[in-house]
């Protein structure tokens, strides 16, 4: 199975501030990855697929990049409701998904 | 508007049996793949099980492999896990999802509001 390998673990920011988690992969999966932002209790919801799609919906600050085995999210002027746990997914072969990033606002 | 809701989580002891339901809604079932993914209390998101559109391809984890079975019936617009063999390390919540497929690559566009397993005696 491919591992994907998420960091950092947590991070605490202030709004306003430019965030960035990076997700690297043990093989090459091309573009095939997704991200997700999960609130306690909820769901998990897509935000970005195929690397650098922008789901329908989410706001523009958040982007995605990469491609083969190192990937990033950033938000760019981060916003107290962005304050949740962060999932990579590859998609290549069997899902596999990242441990999580848990964004804290200052 | 897709929605996806979840049913038939409950307490089992080891070594039982359950049966998980997804009733689907607001789309074409039969068109898209399904998946089961769950998350054990305080930890991460793992892929379960996927169904193809047509029931006719499936994957497993390996974690549940032999143990777990996925099914579907397009009549009724419902994903089934038949859970058997639990052990306490199933306990988690499990969440419906309806994928997005280019070819065999596939990720969850949407998600159930989950349904929480507890393995325990």
């Amino acid at each position: 199975d491919i591992q994907m390998t998420q960091s950092p673990s947590t991070l605490s920011a202030s709004v306003g501030d430019r965030v960035t988690i990076t997700c690297r992969a043990s093989q090459s999966i091309s573009s095939w990855l997704a991200w997700y932002q999960q609130k306690p209790g909820k769901a998990p919801k897509l935000l970005i697929y195929k690397a650098s799609n922008l789901e329908s919906g989410v706001p523009s600050r958040f982007s995605g990049s990469g491609s083969g085995t190192e990937f990033t999210l950033t938000i760019s002027s981060l916003q107290p409701d962005d304050s949740a746990t962060y999932y990579c997914q590859q998609y290549n072969s069997i899902q596999t998904f990242g441990q999580g990033t848990k964004l804290e606002i200052k | 508007e897709v929605q996806l809701l979840e049913s038939g989580g409950d307490l089992v002891q080891p070594g039982g049996s359950l049966r998980l339901s997804c009733a689907a809604s607001g789309f074409t079932f039969s068109s898209y793949a399904m998946s089961w993914v769950r998350q054990a209390p305080g930890k991460g998101l793992e892929w379960v099980s996927g169904i193809s559109g047509s029931g006719g391809s499936t994957n497993y984890a390996d974690s549940v492999k032999g143990r777990f079975t996925i099914s579907r019936d397009n009549s009724k617009n419902t994903l089934d896990l038949q859970m058997s063999s639990l052990r306490a390390e199933d306990t988690a919540v499990y969440y419906c999802a309806k994928d997005r497929c280019v070819s065999a690559s596939c990720y969850m566009g949407d998600w159930g509001q989950g349904t929480l397993v507890t393995v325990s005696s």
